[in-house]
């Protein structure tokens, strides 16, 4: 079945503590985002990938870290979290190109204390 | 830079309606491809429905059509035959062809269908 997967689902962590949030997808695809959602601003984009080992910021970059040594993988990482980034994250993949559509995975739900 | 307007926070609709849920978007960009996501309260975003910008026909999906007006810059949802099961938030979204190819979404509207 092609999908995206993210791991945890569900995070509650403290301030300062380091943490990963992963992300695989098993279409091949090219494209990699990590997106935010909070209420009242709709989705952003953190962080994307146009492909392996090539990665940029997106809108809200800020407190992220990302790497993509793997095709199919694409961690989110906390090197230092904050309570202001307590948020749903959901990791996105495509094909490249702006006319196909992101497919996401099911959202990672993090607390931040 | 790119903008998607939904106007409408929620809407109440009758069962077996039929809805139109608003998008405006903005962009200086010629090549784009707009999109609607929806979000049922399990959290997953699933896609919709997609509308390239030089598509001459309105994109459809079953009971999803797209209104596409590209001089008003508006991409409306039409969903026929509501269901309760569509009560969900919808999101519509733009992405632009070149350079981060990112989803820009905007606030979303949900909606409820009554039975």
């Amino acid at each position: 079945e092609a999908q995206v997967t993210q791991n945890p689902r569900y995070l509650i962590t403290v301030t300062g503590k380091k943490l990963t949030v992963t992300c695989s997808q098993n279409m091949n695809h090219e494209y990699m985002s990590w997106y935010r959602q909070d209420p009242g601003l709709g989705l952003r984009q953190i962080y994307y990938s146009m492909n392996v080992e090539v990665t940029d910021k997106g809108d809200v970059p800020e407190g992220y870290k990302v790497s993509r040594k793997e095709k199919r993988n694409f961690p989110l990482i906390l090197e230092s979290p904050s309570p202001n980034q307590t948020s749903l994250y959901f990791c996105a993949s495509s094909l490249a190109g702006g006319h196909y559509e992101q497919y996401f995975g099911p959202g990672t739900r993090l607390t931040v204390t | 830079a790119q903008k998607i307007t939904q106007t409408q926070p929620g809407m109440f609709v009758q069962e077996k309606e039929a809805v139109t849920l608003d998008c405006t978007y903005d962009t200086s960009d010629p090549s784009y491809g707009l999109f609607w996501y929806k979000q049922p309260s399990s959290g997953e975003m699933i896609f919709l429905i997609y509308q390239g910008s030089y598509d001459q026909q309105n994109a459809t999906e079953g009971r999803y059509s797209l209104n596409f007006q590209k001089a008003r810059k508006s991409a409306n949802l039409v969903i026929s035959a509501s269901q309760l099961g569509d009560s969900a938030m919808y999101f519509c979204a733009m992405r632009v062809i070149q350079g981060a190819q990112k989803l820009v979404f905007g606030q979303g509207t949900r909606l409820t269908i009554n039975p």
